[in-house]
Formats: C-alpha cells, sequence, structure tokens
C-alpha cells in the first residue's frame, strides 16, 4: 500500500463550487504539506503543517484553507473554486526525527478542472 | 530566501548519451539541495539529495549531482541515458536547519531518443 495517499485522484467542478482534497499517511511523519503544480511553473507550497496544532501559509495561500484533522490527515479545500485554481495538486510528508528528516515524500497528486 | 534556476525546460539526448541537467541555486544560508524525478501520472521522487556531507552525491537509476559552492551549482548527470529516463526532473532547496521547507525549481523534461 501507498505511504501517501490523495484522494480524489481526479475532479472536475464548476466555478463557484466548494472542494475538499484529503490527504492520509502511514508514515508517521509530523509535517504535512499542500503543493500545486502548474505547467512551467514547478511545485509552488500552498499550506504547510508541522504537526496537528500547527498550520502556516506557503508563497501561494489565498482562496484555500486547510485542515489538519490528525497527525495522518491533511485536508486542502477550495471555498469557491475558480479557473485558475485547475492543476495537479501534490500532498507531501517528512519526519521530523531519523535521518531523512530533509526529505519529502509526495502522494501521487490529484488533478483538479475546474469549468 | 531561497530559490533554484533550472536551465532549460525541455532537454533532449539520445539513448546511451551523456545526461546534463543543470540546476543553479540561491541561498542565504547553507542549503540542502534535492533532484526528485516525476515519471509520467506519478508524483515526485527523491533522486538524490546533498545535506553538507560529500560534494558528489549518488543517487538512484546511476544518476549523481556534484555541489558545487564557488558555483552555486547541484548539476544532474548520468553518464549513459536509458529509454525509462524519460520523466521531468525538479532541483530543490531547503536551508540546511530551522526552515525546512522546500522551494522547487520550474522542471526540466527530459526526452531520450531512440
Amino acid at each position: 500500500d501507498a505511504d501517501v495517499t490523495q484522494t480524489p485522484r481526479n475532479r472536475i467542478t464548476k466555478t463557484g463550487k466548494r472542494i475538499m482534497l484529503e490527504c492520509s499517511q502511514t508514515k508517521g511523519h509530523d509535517r504535512m504539506y499542500w503543493y500545486r503544480q502548474d505547467p512551467g511553473l514547478g511545485l509552488r507550497l500552498i499550506y504547510y503543517s508541522f504537526d496537528v496544532k500547527d498550520i502556516n501559509k506557503g508563497e501561494i495561500s489565498d482562496g484555500y484553507s486547510v485542515s489538519r484533522q490528525a497527525q495522518a490527515k491533511f485536508s486542502l479545500s477550495l471555498e469557491s473554486a475558480i479557473p485558475n485554481q485547475t492543476a495537479l495538486y501534490f500532498c507531501a510528508t517528512s519526519g521530523r526525527v531519523g535521518p531523512s528528516t530533509d526529505t519529502q515524500y509526495f502522494g501521487p497528486g490529484t488533478r483538479l478542472t475546474v469549468l | 530566501a531561497q530559490s533554484v534556476t533550472q536551465l532549460g525546460s525541455h532537454v533532449s539526448v539520445s539513448e546511451g548519451a551523456l545526461v546534463l541537467l543543470r540546476c543553479n541555486y540561491s541561498s542565504s544560508v547553507p542549503p540542502y539541495l534535492f533532484w526528485y524525478v516525476q515519471y509520467p501520472n506519478q508524483g515526485l521522487q527523491l533522486l538524490l539529495k546533498y545535506t553538507s556531507a560529500a560534494t558528489l552525491v549518488k543517487g538512484i537509476n546511476g544518476f549523481e549531482a556534484e555541489f558545487k559552492k564557488s558555483e552555486t551549482s547541484f548539476h544532474l548527470t548520468k553518464p549513459s541515458a536509458h529509454m525509462r529516463d524519460a520523466a521531468e526532473y525538479f532541483c530543490a532547496v531547503s536551508a540546511r536547519w530551522g526552515n525546512e521547507k522546500l522551494t522547487f525549481g520550474t522542471g526540466t523534461r527530459l526526452t531520450i531518443i531512440p
């Protein structure tokens, strides 16, 4: 089974709709991240959480919100989706202790299309 | 603040030829540097990382990268390209301590010519 899972994998929605993307991990990591990927722009950080009570904005947080329901779960919401939020969204995790604290592990991505 | 610049959004090489993907970084503090690979329809996978040990870093699938502080570079190489290396490659940087956020480059798509 995958260590980092994302649901849904694909979603088509309409402008103005509320959308939630979910991420779960079984790696036991404290830190979780949400990125969006756009062609030619690479990955940009939306939000990150270093533990359940610590949530921080990334470089492009406007129009998004997050919820860290548990150590293993980190959800991204688009309160009122707009077409320029059409992108590929990735969740990632990293550990706080151990030899690989600097390595992020990525989920398979959610392709979101806003019409 | 950290940033990375990947020179060349598309690179094509013949099968068996040298692969060279370029990455230059900017960082106000000593950096950690990473290369990630994204195969079609998949998430990102770590290829290799530099975390202040040896400056020549070996990764998976025959890739390696050399940290050159004087040139602020961390170029990715592989001596002989294989068809399975076709993917998008991302260079990323983070601060060595305190702030572990990754800042990614814009990516280089590698095409292998048979």
